[in-house]
């Protein structure tokens, strides 16, 4: 099973600042990975697929880069609804894993 | 517009079983494969199973091989979850969620609101 190592566990950031999430793959996975945002009791929401493309309506202060086993999610400006966990999850190969997630919260 | 209902979560007692439903509604269902993701309290998002559109291919996480069961009835417009030989450490909120695009499998577009499955004596 693919592996995927997220980082950092958690962050406080405030309005205003660029916030960067890590997720490490434990084997190549190409651009097979997304990211997903989920606010508190609620479902998640996709923000980025294919490791870089922005989902329809997603605001462009989100971006994803990456390939093969390293990829990153941006935040270029902190916005207060952005408050929340941040998830990516590879869908190379099943089972699709997730990673550990990141909460980020205001400092 | 795109709906996913889950429905059948509860409180169960361990070794038991429950059988989750998710609805859906606003798009062809059998054009979709179907997934089940869930999320213990407190806790991340752990991937559990997939269905293909056409029921063909069925694929499950590790931790509840053998004892849960992905299936489909298209014409009811529903996917299901049976669960067995349930543990605590099965307790959380179950979600569908749909892949996108139809046929295809590479990222979740759309998802339910989840249902609460709480395993305990």
């Amino acid at each position: 099973d693919i592996q995927m190592t997220q980082s950092p566990s958690s962050l406080s950031a405030s309005v205003g600042d660029r916030v960067t999430i890590t997720c490490r793959a434990s084997q190549g996975i190409r651009n097979d990975l997304g990211w997903y945002q989920q606010r508190p009791g609620k479902a998640p929401k996709c923000l980025i697929y294919a490791a870089s493309s922005l989902e329809g309506g997603v605001p462009s202060r989100f971006s994803g880069s990456g390939s093969g086993t390293e990829f990153t999610l941006t935040i270029s400006s902190l916005q207060p609804e952005d408050f929340g966990t941040y998830f990516c999850l590879q869908h190379n190969s099943y089972p699709w894993t997730f990673g550990q997630g990141t909460k980020v919260e205001m400092k | 517009q795109v709906q996913l209902v889950e429905s059948g979560g509860g409180v169960v007692q361990p070794g038991r079983s429950l059988r989750l439903s998710c609805a859906a509604s606003g798009f062809n269902l059998d054009h979709y494969g179907m997934h089940w993701v869930r999320q213990a309290p407190g806790k991340g998002l752990e991937w559990v199973a997939v269905v293909w559109y056409d029921g063909s291919k069925k694929y499950y996480a590790d931790s509840v091989k053998g004892r849960f069961t992905i299936s489909r009835d298209n014409s009811k417009n529903t996917v299901y979850l049976q669960m067995n030989s349930l543990r605590a450490e099965d307790t959380a909120v179950y979600y569908c969620a749909r892949p996108f695009p139809p046929y295809g499998d590479y990222y979740f577009d759309n998802w339910g609101q989840g249902t609460l499955v709480t395993v305990s004596s």
